[in-house]
């Protein structure tokens, strides 16, 4: 089993530019989850969706839009890209609310 | 967003001692509350998910005790050892909210 993987891995982006994360899990869990994490911060969540076809807003949606057409596939997408949302980005998938989570290894995102 | 606060912020000891610190969370609507354990350039690894009022689980060297009636959570390291060096992470389920971390250095 892979896991939780993401692609890509490193991404520079220019003010503007559009782009897609892609968030992949092959645990056949229905909860996923992205997050961004920025020095000081911890984790915050972006958004998250609890089945295939849901997604929900967490603590800092604004800027992100996401979309779960299959269950093991999370797409996290900015459409304008702003120096703001410079961080590095996890994606998590987890069997349900209360079970642990199982994190992706990463996104790092630099927007010019 | 409702604070889930860590404390201390760091914390730097020397191998083989023993360590704890604390996770607060809001008493009401509790559903669980999670551990992590993250080391530098790797992703957070899951150490626990406690549920019930007065749950203690223990795994190795590591253990963990909740009380969701006063909010808090303690994570205890019993003889510490370099490779325990990561930040410790809490997080209260009902709102998917993670605390800012223990960051934990130990030094041989």
């Amino acid at each position: 089993n892979a896991g939780v993987t993401q692609t890509p891995k490193f991404r520079v982006l220019k003010t503007g530019q559009s782009m897609t994360l892609l968030c992949a899990q092959d645990m056949n869990h229905e909860y996923m989850y992205w997050y961004r994490q920025d020095p000081g911060m911890g984790l915050r969540l972006i958004h998250y969706s609890v089945g295939e076809g849901t997604t929900a807003k967490g603590e800092v949606p604004d800027g992100y839009n996401v979309s779960r057409l299959k269950k093991q596939n999370f797409l996290l997408g900015l459409e304008s890209a702003a120096p703001s949302q410079t961080s590095v980005y996890f994606c998590a998938s987890s069997l349900a609310l209360s079970r642990e989570q199982y994190f992706g290894p990463g996104t790092r995102l630099t927007v010019t | 967003i409702l604070n889930v606060e860590q404390s201390p912020q760091s914390l730097h000891v020397q191998e083989g001692d023993s360590t704890n610190f604390t996770c607060s969370f809001p008493s009401s609507n509790f559903y669980a509350l999670h551990w992590y354990r993250w080391e530098t350039a790797k992703s957070p690894e899951a150490l626990f998910v406690m549920t019930l009022n007065g749950d203690e689980k223990k795994k190795g060297r590591i253990s963990a005790t909740l009380n969701t009636k006063e909010g808090y959570s303690y994570l205890y390291i019993k003889g510490s050892q370099p490779e325990d060096s990561a930040t410790y992470l809490c997080a209260f389920d009902s709102t998917l909210t993670f605390g800012k971390g223990t960051m934990l250095l130990v030094s041989p």
